[in-house]
């Protein structure tokens, strides 16, 4: 069964310090997602993307952050200078057209920030 | 699992048992609810999902209600497993087609052997 698969699975960084989370979509799905989780709450949306662009961010979503599709099959969170409170898990999410609801995700990635 | 689990309300039931689970969501114009399973160290795995339009929706072992009246969703899981314990989330989509979810805070089910 297809599945999003997620790189690496941990990340230790200092603060200050940029980080590139990557994902791998499901290969028939255009429409991804990057949603994370801090330790002990809810899964929060940060991004979505559809078409090379993004649709839509929530406020967690500021300047520090980007992503892109590099190519037919990559799709990656950048943080560019990691503060404490990103810490987290990150979740790569991917979804058919026309069918967004069924949102698949990734196995996460860990982010410590030290 | 430990990402997720600190201050969560917890279900345990006897496996074997049913087990009901139950969230409140909060946007009255969401259109989509879905169930999804987070196991330890993994990602959320989708279970079920209902539209707005209708009050039930059965699946293998599990059935989703959905209560728009008081805003209430709930996962039921016939005969649980051990293999079922895992924290539970329900999420809500806004109308418009790929919206983001929003999640709730999540249950734990532990099921006793």
């Amino acid at each position: 069964e297809p599945e999003v698969t997620q790189t690496p699975s941990h990340q230790v960084t200092q603060m200050g310090q940029e980080v590139i989370l990557r994902c791998v979509p499901i290969s028939n799905h255009l429409y991804f997602y990057w949603y994370r989780q801090i330790l002990g709450q809810k899964v929060e949306f940060l991004v979505s993307f559809y078409n090379n662009e993004i649709s839509e961010k929530s406020e967690i979503f500021d300047d520090q952050f980007s992503v892109e599709r590099p190519d037919g099959s990559n799709f990656t969170l950048k943080i560019r200078s990691t503060k404490l409170e990103d810490s987290a898990m990150y979740f790569c999410a991917s979804s058919e057209p026309g069918r967004g609801t069924t949102q698949y995700f990734g196995p996460g990635t860990r982010l410590l920030v030290l | 699992g430990e990402s997720v689990g600190l201050h969560l309300p917890t279900l345990s039931v006897q496996e074997g048992d049913n087990s009901i689970i139950n969230c409140a969501y909060s946007n009255s114009a969401s259109d989509y609810f879905i169930w999804y399973k987070q196991e330890s160290g993994k990602g959320p795995q989708f279970i079920i999902d209902i539209r707005s339009n209708m009050d039930k929706r059965q699946g293998q072992r599990v059935t989703v209600l959905l209560n728009k009246t008081v805003k209430h969703l709930s996962l039921q899981i016939a005969a649980t497993q051990p293999g079922d314990s895992a924290v539970y989330f329900c999420a809500e989509r806004s109308p418009g087609g790929n919206t983001p979810l929003v999640f709730g805070k999540g249950t734990r089910l532990s099921v006793i052997a």
